[in-house]
């Protein structure tokens, strides 16, 4: 069965504190694999796609990367407007269709 | 700017109701997916549709149904909604040749007493 599991669950930081999100997936042929931001009380925005292992994705403080059974979202120096929940996601070989990991909520503190 | 608009942000029935929610696209996107998102449990698919009048089932269809009558529409149904169905619903849209790039509307919170 395809899965992806994002941890942690939640995490708090304080501004300025560097930190990484993971996302492990299981999957009979991954297609490309995918980072969402969602903000309390909206649809999830898309910010990352990444296809094959080693590949880097950057976006002012965030940066995305890939390996065979993981991807990472790095955020350095956060500050208090990267508040959010990221979602990863992968598509599947022969599929339109995306399925999500359960997402990491990020808290950071002023 | 892509634009996904939901009929509703919130909306409360009671069980054994039917209930429509709407969601409208103005980019012309062919594809067109309703998901329900749960806490620990991430979002989840219900249906999707590549063109109009097609449909596919995702991996929790039971006790939905949708309808696309136009490309720009895509309907969720609850036949009779029951108190398991309360969740927060998305709407998403994308390009024929890029269904990952999926942008979402803001949701609707149903709750079903």
């Amino acid at each position: 069965e395809d899965q992806v599991t994002q941890s942690p669950e939640a995490l708090r930081l304080q501004e300025g504190e560097s930190s990484s999100l993971n996302c492990s997936y299981t999957v009979s042929g991954l297609r490309g694999l995918f980072w969402y931001r969602q903000d309390p009380g909206k649809g999830p925005e898309f910010l990352f796609t990444l296809y094959s292992a080693g590949e880097e994705k950057e976006k002012e403080r965030l940066k995305a990367t890939l390996t065979k059974k993981e991807s990472f979202l790095h955020i350095t120096a956060p500050k208090p407007e990267d508040s959010a929940t990221y979602l990863c996601a992968v598509r599947i070989q022969g599929a339109q269709k995306l399925v999500f990991g359960q997402g990491t909520r990020l808290t950071i503190n002023p | 700017d892509v634009k996904v608009t939901q009929s509703s942000r919130y909306l409360v029935k009671r069980t054994g109701e039917k209930v429509f929610l709407e969601c409208v696209q103005d980019m012309d996107h062919e594809n067109m997916f309703w998901y329900r998102q749960d806490p620990g449990l991430g979002l989840r698919l219900i249906y999707f549709s590549y063109d109009v009048k097609m449909k596919e089932k995702g991996d929790i269809p039971e006790g939905y149904s949708v309808s696309r009558e136009k490309k720009e529409r895509f309907s969720l149904i609850l036949e009779s909604a029951s108190t398991n169905q309360t969740s927060m619903y998305l709407c998403a849209s994308s390009p024929i040749y890029r269904g990952y790039e999926q942008y979402f509307g803001p949701g609707t919170r149903l709750t079903v007493t």
